[in-house]
């Protein structure tokens, strides 16, 4: 596709389910990020991926995180477990360069609502 | 830690009145500072990559620039298309290798 896509764009959940979260980079990009945006914060970073492989996982929130990219292209955000907290916008970059400091192409988002 | 503050949370001005946002920094070793507009309900969209201190970059009514404290995003004679949240941020390599982003300006320009 042309651009980062995200799925779904809304998801309501029943606090306690697990979700999941998905990301489809632009093709041919090594660098895939995922970031959080909470209402009236700035975006938080969580995780990147430099191929198929996260090399730091410090910014995950909580042992409740995780995340997988395979075949150097698509990313799932799991989420287990989920709280009200857990409640945001999860945003998802990919670049073409495998370390930053280069622009970042972002999808539009996935709205995850706790109830 | 490492901070990025951006002044003013919001701004409200007429078409054609021109003005400066700030973002101020706290980092260790700064590699980039980033600009990205987020239009309501959308992802970020780049604007401009900023190295090193006394570098300048525009694009259209935008100009960036950046010290070795500070960066400012000019805007001049704004249209209504440029109302939008503007987003700083701060790459300082390394392993984690993501962004710090400040909380944005809600900018408005009314016609």
């Amino acid at each position: 596709g042309a651009g980062v896509s995200q799925s779904p764009s809304n998801k309501v959940t029943e606090k306690g389910k697990d979700v999941e979260l998905r990301c489809d980079p632009i093709s041919g990009h090594t660098a895939l990020y995922w970031y959080r945006q909470s209402l009236g914060q700035g975006l938080e970073f969580l995780i990147y991926f430099q191929g198929n492989s996260a090399p730091d996982k410090s910014g995950l929130p909580s042992d409740r995180f995780s995340a997988e990219r395979t075949g150097g292209s698509v990313s799932t955000l799991t989420i287990q477990r989920t709280q009200q907290e857990d409640s945001a916008v999860y945003l998802c970059a990919s670049s073409p360069r495998v370390r930053g400091g280069t622009e970042a192409f972002f999808g539009q988002g996935t709205r995850l609502t706790v109830v | 830690e490492d901070q990025v503050t951006q002044s003013p949370e919001a701004l409200r001005l007429q078409e054609g009145e021109s003005s400066s946002l700030n973002c101020s920094y706290t980092v260790s070793g700064l590699r980039g500072l980033f600009w990205y507009r987020q239009d309501p309900g959308k992802g970020p969209e780049f604007l401009f990559t900023l190295y090193s201190a006394g570098e300048e970059k525009e694009k259209e009514r935008l100009k960036a620039t950046l010290t070795k404290k500070e960066s400012f995003l000019h805007i001049t004679a704004p249209k209504p298309e440029d109302s939008a949240t503007y987003l700083c941020a701060v790459w300082k390599g390394g392993g984690a290798d993501g962004l710090t982003f400040g909380k944005g300006t809600h900018l408005i320009i009314q016609p």
